[in-house]
């Protein structure tokens, strides 16, 4: 119940594309859902995040769109450039007590020149 | 840069070493975090300090000892691994008080002969 379920694990989309990095998750309790994005030497960084309270988050091409009822969230590139390169998690949480992210197995996402 | 230091950021030691991951941050936060990257895994929280206090101590093997003197510094004492524990050790931070928002040092690479 604790798991956040990400796919796919490797994603190649030409320059100018829409990547789309799907995630899903079981624990009800979970109200606050963030993307990182991790480049090659580098810590994971904020990106983007999200509540349940809202169906969608959009911050310049980045887009996070949330299904409650599924329990499903995902991530949305637009017009994908080389420098999006990167790896990207999604991390689920409770916004009070208990600091824990569950994050999900990463994408590795390539955005073809 | 995320305002958080991790040194070393390349560790090689034998199974038999003692050596010690320092973590420092300078953003005015009073939880710290150690997790644990290996390829094609979740990110594994490994243990969280609050306000200086273990808080969370997710069934790491004794042979990690965390150690947080200050809200500003956290250590990973290793001794006697073994060459699985081979990975990149993420140090983060955040505030207790609302939105937990993780922010990451870039790591330390290890690698266990």
């Amino acid at each position: 119940q604790q798991q956040v379920k990400q796919s796919p694990q490797s994603l190649i989309v030409q320059k100018g594309g829409i990547s789309i990095i799907n995630c899903a998750y079981e624990n009800t309790a979970f109200d606050y859902f963030p993307w990182y994005q991790q480049f090659p030497g580098k810590g994971p960084a904020l990106l983007i995040a999200i509540r349940p309270d809202v169906s969608e988050k959009k911050e310049g091409r980045f887009t996070i769109s949330f299904n409650k009822s599924a329990k499903q969230f995902s991530l949305h590139i637009m017009d994908s450039q080389p420098g999006d390169s990167a790896t990207y998690f999604c991390a689920a949480s409770q916004s009070s007590g208990t600091y824990k992210y569950i994050f999900g197995t990463g994408t590795r996402l390539k955005v073809l020149a | 840069e995320t305002g958080v230091t991790q040194t070393p950021r390349h560790l090689v030691m034998g199974m038999t070493n003692k050596k010690s991951l320092k973590c420092e941050q300078h953003l005015g936060h009073n939880a710290m975090y150690w997790y644990k990257q290996s390829a094609k895994k979740p990110l594994e929280l490994m243990f969280v300090y609050s306000l200086e206090e273990r808080v969370e101590n997710n069934s790491v093997p004794s042979r990690f000892s965390p150690e947080c003197p200050n809200s500003s510094h956290l250590f990973l004492h290793l001794h006697t691994l073994q060459p699985e524990d081979s990975a990149l050790y993420l140090c983060a931070s955040s505030r207790v008080t609302g939105v937990n928002i993780q922010y990451f040092g870039a790591g330390t690479r290890l690698s266990v002969l």
